[in-house]
């Protein structure tokens, strides 16, 4: 079984410029997940999407970041523009079960490193 | 609400002795709790998760973990360490969001370093 796919790996833009990441969750997998790992923290839930609804934006920074997931399989996230703050590992995850349970288990991409300069 | 507090930042530990990574939780009602291992460059790897069916919890790699309600805590062990646990190691916890979504909150983190 293919794992998340995430692209580009790295990317390095200067600030005030936009830039956006691709995810391409586990087949069948219903949920979605962009989570922003700053250095040195843990991981930490921008938006969650299930199937093409988002279900929980409470963390994104809407006046700048944006995400879809048009078709309920891949998604984007945008970055515009971007801040010196925004430095990050930006991870994509995904869990099977359309019926959330406390125990699921989510899937993680190799993530995408961003450094702005 | 729910958190996880890592103990430790940082942990080093020679090749072929224990590993010892300490994890608390607060949870209002019982948790479920996961340990997912980060090799640089990789993405996060579930090692094992409790969900209230044995409180010795063995996972991958030779890992384990405890689930101690008294103490609230959820301590990650290996006997032996090997070269190739070198990594950053994160304790999680699941909750139930209003709406019936789960929500993994993460520890800050604990990186293991293990010497030859």
């Amino acid at each position: 079984e293919a794992g998340v796919a995430q692209s580009p790996r790295y990317k390095i833009i200067e600030k005030r410029q936009s830039v956006a990441f691709w995810c391409n969750p586990i087949s069948g997998h219903a949920t979605l997940y962009w989570y922003q790992q700053i250095l040195g923290q843990g991981p930490k839930l921008l938006i969650q999407f299930q199937n093409n609804g988002v279900v929980d934006d409470s963390q994104l920074p809407k006046d700048r970041f944006s995400a879809e997931r048009l078709k309920g399989v891949d998604s984007t996230l945008k970055i515009q523009p971007a801040k010196l703050e925004d430095s990050a590992v930006y991870l994509c995850a995904s869990s099977p079960n359309p019926r959330q349970r406390v125990y699921n288990e989510q899937f993680f991409g190799p993530g995408t490193r961003l450094t702005v300069l | 609400a729910q958190s996880v507090t890592q103990l430790d930042s940082h942990v080093s530990v020679s090749e072929g002795t224990p590993v010892l990574l300490r994890c608390n939780y607060s949870s209002s009602y019982s948790p479920s709790l996961f340990w997912y291992v980060q090799h640089p460059n990789k993405g996060l790897q579930l090692l094992l998760k409790y969900t209230s069916a044995a409180t010795l919890v063995k996972g991958i790699n030779g890992f384990e973990a405890e689930f101690k309600k008294s103490e609230t805590s959820f301590h990650l062990t290996k006997p032996s360490a090997h070269m190739s646990d070198a990594a950053e190691y994160f304790c999680v916890v699941s909750s139930i969001k209003s709406g019936g979504y789960n929500k993994l909150i993460f520890g800050a983190g604990t990186r293991l370093a293990v010497h030859p």
